[in-house]
């Protein structure tokens, strides 16, 4: 079953704008990673978030982890149309071995130019 | 640098032949290695898992095996395909150690007719 659930599950602004996508978990985890897919390829690893962690800046991202409310947000500012994708969260279960991650369905977004 | 190379691309089969998929690892040693299916528009199922050669874990009860010959080489296989056994099948590694992110390979379609 999944952990993660993406919210929303698709999502459409213009290129400028901020995209807000929000992951919400069930149970307790050693570190969230956000994800990102392009159609038909495998996915790339953007940011990991430990849980001790509260927020984590990588370039135009910002990822914020609440451990209290089991819930992320993965912010993408200036938004460009290359960032059009679908975007996954993922937990890193505490208590599961070999380092096995438990993927969300994914926030699809769309960029318009 | 690391490298993960996956193999076909995209494969038609008709149901009840056999399936291979191929996964290999460059320019590290002793990765966890790792199995996933993807459903249109949905997110990662974890098929299977090996933290070692010879060692396989799986996590969905199903019409697929997976075998771990050599410490970069993950192969997926099935004796008789299903039309459910269609999807998007991804291979994945991760650094044997804790809060590792996942790389992935490019995938491979597969088509069960």
């Amino acid at each position: 079953s999944q952990q993660g659930e993406e919210d929303p599950q698709a999502l459409s602004i213009q290129e400028g704008e901020n995209a807000t996508m929000n992951c919400s978990y069930k149970t307790s985890i050693n570190n969230l990673q956000w994800y990102r897919q392009n159609s038909g390829r495998g996915l790339v690893h953007l940011i990991l978030i430990r849980s001790n962690e509260r927020e984590k800046h990588s370039g135009r991202l910002r990822v914020t982890l609440d451990t209290s409310k089991k819930s992320s947000s993965l912010l993408i500012t200036a938004s460009r149309a290359a960032d059009t994708a679908s975007y996954f969260c993922a937990t890193d279960d505490l208590g599961d071995a070999g380092n096995m991650l438990t993927f969300g369905g994914g926030t699809r977004l769309m960029v318009k130019p | 640098s690391q490298t993960i190379h996956q193999w076909p691309a995209t494969l038609v089969q008709p149901v009840g032949s056999p399936l291979s998929l191929e996964c290999t690892v460059e320019g590290t040693s002793n990765p966890n290695l790792y199995w996933y299916r993807q459903a249109a528009g949905r997110g990662l199922q974890l098929l299977f898992y090996s933290v070692g050669i010879g060692q396989i874990s799986s996590e969905v009860p199903q019409n697929l095996s997976a075998s771990r010959p050599q410490d970069r080489q993950f192969i997926l296989s099935s004796k008789k395909l299903l039309l459910s056994d269609s999807g998007f099948y991804l291979c994945a590694w991760t650094r044997n150690e804790g809060s590792s992110p996942l790389h992935f390979g490019n995938g491979t379609r597969l088509t069960v007719t």
